[in-house]
């Protein structure tokens, strides 16, 4: 069954922006972990921010931002002041025990 | 820093072949994770192993097993390799706990002829 959803196949933004990727996802476990990965064109996976089912505030890593609506079962990630290496694909995950991921966002910044 | 090692970039093989994909890791990491990432489709978790001679099948299994004898090392098997199973191969390690990120191999793009 899916468990993370991402609705956005691809997104467009001007540089200097900012953006929201959208992500939801689904579990009835209590404890779980939200990760936001970046995958650019050279294939790496480049973890970004991390948000804990227990945690009180929203993440924040430099210009990353996870917005973070549990009774939504929400995680979405928010880039702010968008700049042209941003261009990727951006994947969701939760982790429970094992790790699963959305089928990703593809961004993309334009000048 | 934490380094995860695939044994191949680019990697050929024929229909009916028996294939390794071999992984490595250095951290002490206690698991270790196989996913197969196919355009629109993200990574789909094939098996997971959260330690040593243990493991778990993921959400697409079958068509493939796994091997983990020693702790810094996961193989992938494709008992009969078949032309779908024609995908870049991605292999991760974690710590053991959900607020733990994984840390991925560059991926082995594997195409069956």
């Amino acid at each position: 069954a899916q468990k993370i959803t991402q609705t956005q196949p691809g997104m467009f933004v001007q540089e200097k922006e900012a953006v929201t990727l959208d992500c939801t996802y689904d579990t009835s476990d209590p404890s779980y972990g939200l990760f936001w990965y970046k995958q650019p064109s050279s294939g790496e996976m480049i973890f970004l921010i991390y948000q804990g089912s227990y945690d009180q505030q929203n993440a924040t890593e430099g210009r990353y931002s996870l917005n973070f609506q549990k009774a939504r079962k929400s995680a979405n990630l928010v880039i702010s002041a968008s700049q042209l290496g941003d261009s990727a694909m951006y994947f969701c995950a939760m982790r429970e025990n094992d790790m699963r991921f959305g089928a990703g966002t593809r961004l993309t910044v334009k000048p | 820093d934490v380094k995860v090692t695939q044994s191949s970039r680019y990697l050929v093989k024929r229909t009916g072949e028996k294939v390794f994909l071999e992984c490595v890791q250095d951290m002490d990491h206690e698991n270790m994770f196989w996913y197969r990432q196919d355009p629109g489709l993200g990574l789909r978790l094939i098996y997971f192993s959260y330690d040593v001679k243990m493991k778990e099948k993921g959400d697409i299994p079958e068509g493939y097993s796994v091997s983990r004898e020693k702790k810094e090392r996961f193989s992938l098997i494709l008992e009969s390799a078949s032309t779908n199973q024609t995908s870049m191969y991605l292999c991760a390690s974690s710590i053991d706990s959900y607020g733990q990120p994984q840390h991925f191999g560059d991926g082995t793009r594997l195409s069956i002829l």
